[in-house]
């Protein structure tokens, strides 16, 4: 069965780090792209960053770009998200994702919980 | 890097149909075949129920149906159940960015 489980969430203050972990099975990351999404407390989905089926090529969202870092081992199937200089907003339900192909993400991870506070 | 729009709300008796559009640019929606719906329930994650526009994903019910024209897409519940009652989400995909829409709550009265 395919499946994704996010782990690494947490409460931490602004302005420091976190690291994300996303534990794929049933299928191999090297084979696919694979995304981070987000999604605030009662708002909506919002995409983070792509890393390509090689690793060869990463873009983010504007909102994370220079404080975000999406890379994988694909020794142990994983994707990362490396989060610096946290802020108050990027609190949310971070989620990774399979793209299958264009933009086709399935399946979805559980989610993992970030809660950027003072 | 503007969410897609897409209505608040929609809201339907059992049995009834409706539709949730979703309006983009010709940078994105417009743009390209990519464009993909999601239903999500509370507490969960989002389910694919579109692709590619118009495509079904095995498993997927053929209540759910979707097209495109110009820079919206609209995605339409026949039928409507009480178990389509949820979040729905458009997606814009292109190689170097991803957009969902803004998201609507589909409520069965």
């Amino acid at each position: 069965q395919e499946q994704l489980v996010e782990s690494g969430g947490g409460v931490v203050q602004p302005g420091t780090s976190l690291r994300l972990s996303c534990v794929a099975s049933g299928f191999s990351i090297s084979d696919y792209a694979m995304h981070w999404v987000r999604q605030a407390p009662g708002k909506g989905l919002e995409w983070v960053a792509v890393m390509s089926y090689d690793g060869s090529d990463t873009h983010y969202a504007v909102s994370v770009k220079g404080r975000f870092t999406i890379s994988r081992d694909t020794s142990k199937n994983t994707l990362f998200l490396q989060m610096n200089s946290l802020r108050v907003e990027d609190t949310a339900v971070y989620f990774c994702a399979r793209d299958v192909r264009g933009g086709w993400f399935d399946p979805w991870g559980q989610g993992t919980l970030v809660t950027v506070s003072s | 890097q503007s969410a897609l729009t897409q209505p608040a709300s929609v809201s339907g008796s059992p049995g009834q149909s409706i539709t949730i559009s979703c309006t983009g640019t010709s940078r994105d929606v417009g743009g390209y075949n990519y464009v993909s719906w999601y239903q999500q329930h509370p507490g969960k994650a989002p389910k694919l129920i579109i692709f590619d526009v118009t495509n079904r994903p095995s498993g997927v019910s053929n209540r759910f149906s979707a097209s495109k024209s110009a820079n919206t897409a609209s995605l339409t519940i026949s039928g409507l159940q009480a178990e389509d009652e949820a979040d729905y989400y458009c997606c814009s995909y292109t190689s170097t960015t991803t957009l969902f829409g803004t998201g609507t709550k589909v409520t069965v009265l």
